[in-house]
């Protein structure tokens, strides 16, 4: 049973508009949310977290919202930018700090 | 600054080898995690080393998986017998303090194809 969901596996946007990623999660006991970009060969990069006793945290052009009533929590990137393609994970951090991801959603930025 | 590294970047053996992945995390990080990352899916947690001893190694899939962090810095994960199903890219991260919501950092993985 898959505790941390993306359902969309991709998504594009033009250049210069708004990115919106979403994730949906199970465990109710998830402390921290956190999201990574990961391109081709390299290893995950952090983005921008949330704790669970917030509802927004804003990091630049990135933004993620929780919603704790309805157990989602959605990332923001606006301006969006061709660097900006990538695939992007959201992860939940249990009490051991171990995350659980996501599957990803792959992101296209058009110039 | 040194990030974290992982040798080999690529490995491949055969089923039935034995194979050992390594994990150098960044210096002064007490906390160590291993991961599995199959083909369109996200990293799967494996094991988690606080200091020199597994805090949480309920991800570890069998007994064939096994993972040592003896000085409390660079960890080897070791797999007995390989099997097909074990292919996969192995990701290591680490983390500074003890607050479960600081960011990880990931190395680049080693990419393991077990034939």
């Amino acid at each position: 049973d898959q505790q941390v969901k993306q359902n969309s596996p991709s998504l594009s946007v033009q250049e210069g508009r708004i990115s919106i990623l979403n994730c949906d999660y199970t465990n109710s006991m998830f402390d921290y949310f956190l999201w990574y970009k990961k391109y081709p060969a390299e290893g995950p990069t952090f983005l921008i977290s949330i704790s669970s006793i917030k509802d927004k945290n804003e990091d630049g052009r990135f933004t993620v919202f929780l919603n704790k009533s309805a157990k989602h929590l959605s990332l923001h990137i606006v301006p969006s930018q061709p660097g900006d393609s990538a695939v992007y994970f959201c992860a939940a951090s249990s009490n051991t700090g171990k995350l659980i991801f996501g599957q990803g959603t792959t992101l296209q930025v058009k110039p | 600054g040194a990030g974290v590294s992982q040798t080999p970047s690529n490995k491949v053996t055969e089923k039935g080898k034995y194979v050992e992945l390594r994990c150098d995390p960044i210096s002064g990080h007490t906390a160590l995690y291993w991961y599995r990352q199959s083909l369109g899916q996200g990293p799967e947690f494996l094991i988690y080393f606080q200091g020199t001893g597994a805090a949480d190694d309920s991800g570890l899939p069998n007994d064939r998986f096994f993972a040592v962090r003896p000085e409390g810095s660079v960890s080897t994960l070791k797999i007995q017998r390989t099997e097909r199903g074990d292919s996969a890219v192995y990701l290591c991260a680490s983390r500074s303090g003890t607050k479960t919501g600081n960011e990880q950092f990931f190395g680049p993985g080693t990419r393991l194809t077990v034939l």
